[in-house]
């Protein structure tokens, strides 16, 4: 039981590129999240999907778009990297998005570096 | 917005009981308050989760007032192995979903 799984781990991009990070969770849970954390912050909630076919802008999602693909799958996407977005990237599911009620369970991150 | 404040440090010797209060006072009557601790370089890991009262587990023991307007995790005996960043999270319902959203958290340093 991988739980959730986020690539790539690393991944160092150029001002201007884009790319996608992917996440996938084997938990059968209906809602996924995506957050933020710059050095010495906490998380930021950029998007989240309450459930499969809905997705929702959290605190920070200027910069960024998401897909959820299907139910085990939720992708973020920045389509024009600015050093600004330099930060560790994770994500997280839960049974259901309800008043807190369902812990949320994150994957390992991904720590993207902007130049 | 169901926002938390907690203290930014918290320094403990190993094997003593640490209690980390967090104050959340416009909490939502169907909120539930959680906690989580994270390792660097680590993604948050679930502590404990309560409504009402005392929640104990293997791992930290979280009270809660009547009022519901602030909540005390509490680690007994802890190790050098506890030094993490604790977060306190209330739920919070934006209408269909939830907007869960973290607090800056406690960080605590044990030492020998």
């Amino acid at each position: 039981n991988a739980g959730v799984t986020q690539t790539p781990k690393f991944q160092v991009l150029k001002t201007g590129q884009s790319m996608t990070l992917q996440c996938a969770q084997d938990m059968n849970h209906n809602s996924m999240y995506w957050y933020r954390q710059d050095p010495g912050m906490g998380l930021r909630l950029i998007y989240y999907s309450a459930s499969e076919g809905t997705t929702d802008k959290g605190e920070v999602p200027n910069g960024y778009n998401v897909s959820r693909l299907n139910k085990r799958e939720f992708s973020l996407r920045l389509e024009s990297a600015a050093p600004s977005q330099t930060s560790v990237y994770f994500c997280a599911s839960s049974a259901r998005p309800d008043r807190g009620g369902s812990p949320l369970h994150f994957g390992n991150g991904t720590r993207l570096t902007v130049t | 917005l169901a926002k938390t404040t907690q203290p930014i440090s918290m320094d403990s010797y190993e094997g003593q009981e640490v209690n980390i209060t967090c104050s959340h006072n416009n909490i939502a009557t169907n909120d539930y308050i959680t906690w989580y601790q994270q390792f660097p370089s680590q993604g948050p890991r679930f502590i404990i989760q309560g409504y009402k009262t005392k929640v104990t587990n293997e791992v930290a023991s979280l009270f809660i007032p009547a009022d519901r307007k602030s909540s005390t995790l509490s680690l007994p005996r802890v190790s050098l192995s506890d030094t993490a960043v604790y977060y306190c999270l209330v739920g919070d319902d934006g209408g269909t979903a939830s907007k869960l959203t973290f607090g800056t958290g406690t960080r605590l340093q044990v030492t020998l």
